[in-house]
């Protein structure tokens, strides 16, 4: 059973372009999060994803950032005109419904902005 | 004061010693406690989860909840090299609705020397 996939691992962007980061949940997994590790912070909490709805994207910055999880395909975070503030390590997690214990992460994306 | 508090380390300990990691919350309303490990570049690793006070035991890790104290602690025995890591304590509410938003601490950077 293949784990939580992302891609691209690593993305380079210059200021102003536009970043999409794609996220595979497990198998069977119908709960999309995603997180945004900071250099020097934690994990914090972006964005909660069911099938073609968001739950809950408490955690995402009000402008650029968009995110979605539609019927068929990977869920995806999309960061417009980025800037150097939004170089950062971004992870999905998955799990099979939202009262599960356990979200599996997967490896992460690596935004660096130029 | 901040939901998760964690010593960010880092801590460098012998081969064969035996960890200590900890964490604080705030919030009462915590009710599910995860340990994750997160070797470099790579995406966080569930290591152990409970959800009530009192010593979780699995192989050489035992993670310990005191409710009373909000305080939440991984012990690791006869530490190996493979453990060198950041490990992550995250916490996870199940009242008002946000289950499934999860509140990591910073992280402790530990290194075991062979």
């Amino acid at each position: 059973n293949a784990g939580v996939m992302q891609n691209p691992r690593h993305l380079v962007r210059r200021r102003g372009q536009e970043a999409r980061l794609r996220c595979s949940p497990m198998k069977g997994h119908s709960h999309v999060y995603w997180y945004r590790q900071l250099p020097e912070e934690g994990l914090k909490f972006m964005v909660y994803l069911q099938k073609e709805n968001i739950i809950d994207e408490s955690g995402m910055p009000k402008e650029r950032f968009s995110a979605e999880f539609p019927k068929e395909g990977p869920s995806i975070l999309r960061i417009q005109q980025v800037v150097r503030g939004d170089s950062a390590a971004y992870f999905c997690a998955s799990s099979p419904a939202s009262d599960t214990d356990t979200q599996y992460f997967g490896p992460g994306t690596r935004l660096t902005v130029l | 004061q901040k939901e998760v508090e964690q010593d960010p380390g880092p801590l460098s300990v012998p081969e064969g010693a035996i960890v200590s990691l900890n964490c604080t919350y705030s919030n009462s309303a915590f009710q599910y406690f995860m340990w994750y490990r997160q070797y470099s570049r790579k995406g966080p690793e569930l290591l152990m989860y409970t959800y009530s006070s009192g010593n979780k035991e699995d192989g050489r890790f035992t993670a310990q909840v005191d409710k009373s104290s909000k305080y939440i602690s991984l012990f690791i025995r006869d530490s190996q090299p493979s453990d060198s890591a950041t490990y992550l304590c995250a916490i996870e509410g199940r009242s008002g609705g946000s289950n499934y938003k999860l509140t990591f601490g910073k992280g402790t950077l530990l290194t075991v020397n062979p």
